[in-house]
């Protein structure tokens, strides 16, 4: 099973800042990579995802990751971030082999004014 | 995309009763599905797998005669509480992927507070 590790456990921005949140995953077989968003007391809302071709992400609400293998990576960015943008993130990641995806501790983004 | 309906969005019971949260795929069919719990503050922890038409795969640690997973078409999985107390409470979740090569899509997620 994939193991994700996010290196971030809080991060408090201001608004209009850029943001990244890390992950990293540890499996060397075909990955599939994926980032959600949580609000409070809602369920998990795709941001991007990673199958395969251009490294590079471009996701909702201005979000992009780029899949970096040769560092088991898969970071998130925002060049500007909003006070909407407040909520929990979490990487995850699966196998092309496998429906179970594995989850990452998540990153509480904090973006005040 | 594809819409997973999670039922109800917040359940409040007495210690010792039952109650069963409801998932839904609406406009695909799901032969696999994925209960989880999360703790505040907390990422989400598997559960269990629910397969259509044979028994849920439990995650180590979780209790089958405690949180009982019915998977009986391929649109619906319901996870029952049994004898809840109030150490069950919690914010529950459920997933389903339409295929490997997608995403998974996720409920509402349920509240779940025992009294």
């Amino acid at each position: 099973a994939q193991s994700v590790t996010q290196l971030d456990s809080q991060v408090p921005v201001f608004e209009e800042a850029p943001v990244e949140l890390r992950c990293n995953y540890s499996s060397s077989v075909s990955v599939y990579l994926f980032w959600y968003v949580q609000y409070p007391n809602q369920g998990l809302q795709l941001l991007l995802k990673y199958l395969s071709g251009s490294t590079l992400v471009k996701g909702i609400n201005g979000f992009e990751a780029e899949f970096n293998k040769s560092q088991t990576s898969f970071h998130l960015r925002k060049p500007s971030v909003h006070i909407s943008d407040t909520a929990e993130y979490f990487c995850a990641a699966s196998s092309s082999e496998d429906y179970k995806l594995s989850f990452g501790a998540g990153t509480t983004v904090t973006v005040r004014a | 995309g594809a819409v997973v309906s999670q039922h109800p969005s917040r359940v409040i019971c007495k210690s010792g009763t039952s109650v069963k949260i409801e998932c839904r795929s609406l406009d695909f069919q799901a032969t696999t599905m994925f209960w989880y719990r999360q703790f505040p503050k907390q990422s989400l922890m598997l559960m269990a797998t629910s397969n259509e038409g044979s028994k849920a795969t439990y995650e180590q640690g979780v209790e089958k005669d405690k949180f009982l997973i019915n998977h009986a078409s391929l649109t619906l999985s319901t996870l029952t509480v049994t004898s809840a107390h109030p150490e069950d409470s919690s914010f529950y979740i459920c997933s389903a992927r339409v295929d490997l090569n997608t995403e998974a899509f996720f409920g509402q997620g349920t509240r779940l507070t025992v009294v």
